[in-house]
């Protein structure tokens, strides 16, 4: 069972925005650490896809950003596109346990 | 341009000792903020953050592992080195190693293509 918890699953039509949430407690994102994405397509390392809640690299299209309040964060991607389809993963900090921490993550499906 | 791989046995016998090595290329494990991490997925399954090290030698392991973990670095050799002893089938996985930036805790900015290291006997 992951420390930051994520539905399994999401799915959109083409074009359509999605949401896929990550959700914390007092000891992590509630805590103050950063939330960070990662974009996991099929067969291939994950990449960073948003850092420090809300930024992205370069690189990574205007259609993916992300937000955080209180002890959630979230990662919307609007005008869903087949290349999208991937499994999404948040990452933060545990104070408890003293180490990184990722959610259990979500398979996004484009319809 | 900052390139990380992976190497290691594919087949691990059950009770034997996983040494894995990470060699890196396109920035130093020396500049003042840098940091190394191991993370691993099992098959179908979730990542999980495993070990860091970090440019002053500080390390950092995962509550759950951490009697089990070994991190270490060889900055003249651009290589960062995992143990993990007593292997079990349920640590087969693929194991990445991937580098942070600007001291921990950190985003994880480049990843290694992964190492499928399989217990079994």
């Amino acid at each position: 069972q992951s420390v930051l918890t994520q539905p399994p699953s999401v799915s959109g039509a083409p074009g359509q925005r999605v949401t896929i949430s990550c959700t914390g407690s007092s000891s992590n994102i509630g805590a103050g650490f950063d939330v960070h994405w990662y974009q996991q397509l099929p067969g291939t390392a994950p990449k960073l896809l948003i850092y420090g809640n809300t930024n992205r690299p370069s690189g990574v299209p205007d259609r993916f950003s992300g937000s955080k309040s209180g002890t959630s964060a979230s990662l919307a991607i609007t005008g869903l596109q087949a290349e999208d389809e991937a499994d999404y993963y948040c990452q933060s900090y545990d104070s408890s346990l003293s180490g990184s921490v990722f959610g259990g993550g979500t398979k996004l499906t484009v319809l | 341009q900052v390139t990380l791989r992976e190497s290691g046995p594919a087949l691990v016998k059950p009770t034997r000792t996983l040494t894995l090595t990470c060699t890196f290329s396109g920035f130093s494990l020396s500049t003042s903020g840098m940091c190394v991490s191991w993370i691993r997925q099992p098959p179908g399954k979730a990542l999980e953050w495993l070990a860091l090290i970090d440019w002053d030698d500080d390390k950092y392991y995962s509550t759950s592992l951490k009697t089990r973990l070994t991190i270490s670095k060889d900055t003249s050799k651009n290589q960062v080195v995992l143990t993990m002893t007593n292997m079990d089938p349920v640590d087969t996985a693929t194991y990445y190693c991937a580098r942070g930036q600007g001291g921990y805790p950190t985003r994880f900015d480049y990843w290694g293509q992964g190492a499928l290291v399989t217990v079994s006997s």
